[in-house]
């Protein structure tokens, strides 16, 4: 079955640039009708989407997050990858990795695979 | 942003009870919303789409409904593999959104 793993530093610097990938496993990644996503949750607190690629490199990023996100696909490696620049210990979060379906005929959409998240903290 | 507002934060109910959470949207997103649960330690898991249809593999006591603004999710005998933290989500529209979450434990 599809699998999504992330991978990336565990500790990153004030105002450095947080990296991430997520690699996709059980099937391609240009396969179906998917979007490919980044989620954090603060420790405690709830989850929040930070955005989505699609597999032709498309993307969406949250408004709150925009001027510092950048998200990119490697298809020829299965991977998706998140960069979020300037950070602070706000950014300190689990950050998961998702796959959302949609469903072109009646519009429906659903986080439906799960990274088991990763723990990024920010600090000196 | 549609802001999604989840009650109550917490709840606390005996094996065998039902469990019904609440979600409200801050404008009209038809059947466009999904509940999750999120164990401890865990990435959240899919249990309802579209509103009231159940993920496969989801078991029955699960359930969901509503439209528009208003919606509700009911564990209908709540079993001890169910004390999780419970999440609703948008997804009407962009950026997605999700509820504050509903803490539930065994009483």
């Amino acid at each position: 079955q599809v699998q999504l793993q992330e991978s990336g530093p565990g500790l990153v610097k004030p105002s450095q640039t947080l990296s991430l990938t997520c690699t996709v496993s059980g099937d391609s990644i240009s396969s179906g009708s998917y979007y490919w996503t980044w989620i954090r949750q603060p420790a405690g607190k709830g989850l929040e989407w930070i955005g989505r690629i699609f597999s032709i490199g498309s993307t969406n990023y949250n408004p709150s997050l925009k001027s510092r996100v950048t998200m990119s696909v490697d298809t020829s490696e299965s991977q998706f990858s998140l960069n979020l620049s300037s950070v602070t210990a706000t950014d300190t979060a689990v950050y998961f990795c998702a796959r959302e379906r949609w469903d072109l005929l009646n519009g429906g959409s659903a986080f439906d695979i799960w990274g088991q998240g990763t723990p990024v903290t920010v600090s000196p | 942003d549609i802001q999604m507002t989840q009650s109550p934060s917490s709840l606390s109910a005996s094996v065998g009870h039902r469990v019904t959470i609440t979600c409200q949207a801050s404008q009209d997103i038809s059947i466009y919303l999904n509940w999750y649960q999120q164990k401890p330690g865990k990435a959240p898991k899919l249990l309802i789409y579209d509103a009231s249809d159940l993920e496969p593999g989801v078991p029955s006591r699960f359930s969901g409904r509503g439209s528009g603004t208003d919606f509700t999710f009911t564990i209908s005998s709540l079993q001890p593999e169910d004390i999780a933290t419970y999440y609703c989500q948008q997804y009407d529209n962009l950026p997605r959104t999700f509820g504050q979450g509903t803490k539930v434990e065994i009483k």
